[in-house]
């Protein structure tokens, strides 16, 4: 089955960091860029960072970069999101989602993604 | 606040038809043909229902379609049904270095 499943949410304090990890299973999983995707609590979705299918270029909102770092493990099938210097406005469940092609560009849309995790940054 | 203007919630009755619109600018919306809109569950997935405006993933129902005109957006899903129930948002390719941009989601009622 074709799927993506994301694990790692939590509860963190301001000022933390966590590694949220996502799972993808029946596709090649190195021919397509992934991104990251999350909505706050009673808010729209917000796009945060992509990485193409092999992991050389990679790309970050304004609002996550310089904290928020994207990778990929190909061998294993899975996309990771490490978090740093987490502030409360980070609060949301963060879906991991993939693109249709192995660079994102030209093909401006998510044709999969998972569930979510959830990631609440309090003290 | 949203890049994108979705109305918070439409509704209809099984069988009916509904529009939700989408808003943006000459910098996205407007300027390319590069929308997409997602159906969400709540606790599952959300799935891509149209992408590059007017085009279905196989395997969508063709009650759903998509249009464009200026810088609106429209996801028409025709035939209502309960299972239709759900949140839908559309995004779109901006020019800005964001690269996406999603609306705030509009709350289908199937009533």
């Amino acid at each position: 089955e074709v799927q993506l499943l994301e694990s790692g949410g939590g509860l963190v304090q301001p000022g933390g960091s966590l590694r949220l990890s996502c799972a993808a299973s029946g596709f090649t999983f190195s021919s397509y860029a992934m991104s990251w995707v999350r909505q706050a609590p009673g808010k729209g979705l917000e796009w945060g960072s992509a990485i193409s299918g092999s992991g050389d270029d990679t790309y970050h909102a304004d609002s996550v970069k310089g904290r928020f770092t994207i990778s990929r493990d190909n061998s294993k099938n899975t996309l990771y999101l490490q978090m740093n210097s987490l502030k409360a406005e980070d609060t949301a469940v963060y879906y991991c989602a993939k693109h249709p092609r192995s660079r994102w560009s030209s093909y401006w849309y998510f044709d999969l993604w998972g569930r979510g995790t959830l990631v609440t940054v309090s003290s | 606040q949203s890049a994108l203007t979705q109305p918070a919630s439409v509704s209809g009755s099984p069988g009916q038809s509904i529009t939700i619109s989408c808003t943006g600018t000459s910098s996205d919306v407007g300027g390319y043909n590069y929308v997409s809109w997602y159906q969400h569950h709540p606790d599952k997935a959300p799935k891509l229902m149209i992408y590059e405006v007017s085009n279905r993933p196989s395997g969508v129902s063709n009650r759903f379609s998509g249009s464009k005109s200026g810088n609106t957006a429209s996801l028409t899903i025709s035939g209502l049904q309960a299972e239709d129930e759900a949140d839908y948002y559309c995004s779109s390719y901006t020019s800005s270095n964001t690269y996406w941009v999603f609306g705030g989601g509009t709350k289908l009622t199937v009533l």
